[in-house]
């Protein structure tokens, strides 16, 4: 079944709006990143959360390692922040460092 | 260097032709990882390596694809005989190594068209 799991798919806001995108996974975990893939490609390092709580500017990450689970917070939307999400997992059934991805969170910010 | 390089940026082939990536991971870092991203939102883990020893290598195709990490050079990936299901963005990241803190860091990644 699928092990890492991220929800919505896609997501329009307008600009200055706030969001949650989510990351299930199903085991337990050594490591967990947020990325945010730009329009060009480039894969940015957002977060490494394997627990706990983090804030960086407009964006904040929690992960409940216990519960399986990742939230990304977006507030007061810009439309630089259009792009995809990545969620990826470094189970602990897994060799060493190797990274699941989800699918991805799709998102689209308008002026 | 401070980041992980990979060169080219871009790379197209004829199908049947080689084609061979490069990765620079950041200086101190004894771990190299190799990612396939097909299909804009599918990753796929390749291979891994801690220093210029393979360390898991169950997701590289058995038959067309090798890589390696030497001492004193950038790692490489090459793909024998190119199919056009081989075009793809290759990422390259590395880490520290040390357990608690495995953070991985990504290259701007190779697009690999194949014709």
């Amino acid at each position: 079944g699928i092990q890492v799991e991220q929800s919505p798919p896609d997501l329009i806001l307008q600009e200055g709006a706030n969001s949650t995108l989510r990351c299930n996974f199903s085991d337990s975990v050594n490591n967990l990143q947020w990325f945010h893939q730009n329009p060009w490609g480039q894969l940015i390092n957002l977060f490494y959360i394997p627990s706990g709580t983090k804030q960086n500017g407009r964006l904040s990450a929690t992960t409940v390692a216990t519960e399986r689970y990742s939230l990304l917070y977006i507030s007061s939307s810009q439309t630089t922040d259009s792009g995809v999400y990545f969620c990826a997992v470094e189970m602990t059934t897994d060799s060493w460092g190797k990274l699941q991805f989800g699918a991805g969170t799709q998102v689209v910010v308008t002026p | 260097g401070e980041e992980v390089a990979q060169t080219p940026k871009h790379l197209v082939r004829g199908e049947g032709q080689k084609a061979k990536l490069y990765c620079a991971p950041i200086k101190g870092h004894s771990y190299v990882f190799w990612y396939q991203q097909v299909l804009k939102n599918e990753f796929k883990f390749l291979i891994s390596f801690q220093n210029e020893n393979v360390f898991d290598e169950t997701g590289m195709p058995k038959e067309r694809f090798s890589a390696k990490c030497l001492p004193n050079s950038p790692c490489s990936l090459e793909i024998q005989a190119t199919k056009l299901e081989d075009s793809a963005v290759y990422f390259c990241a590395s880490n520290e190594g040390r357990r608690t803190a495995n953070e991985q860091f990504f290259g701007p990644g190779t697009r690999l068209t194949v014709l």
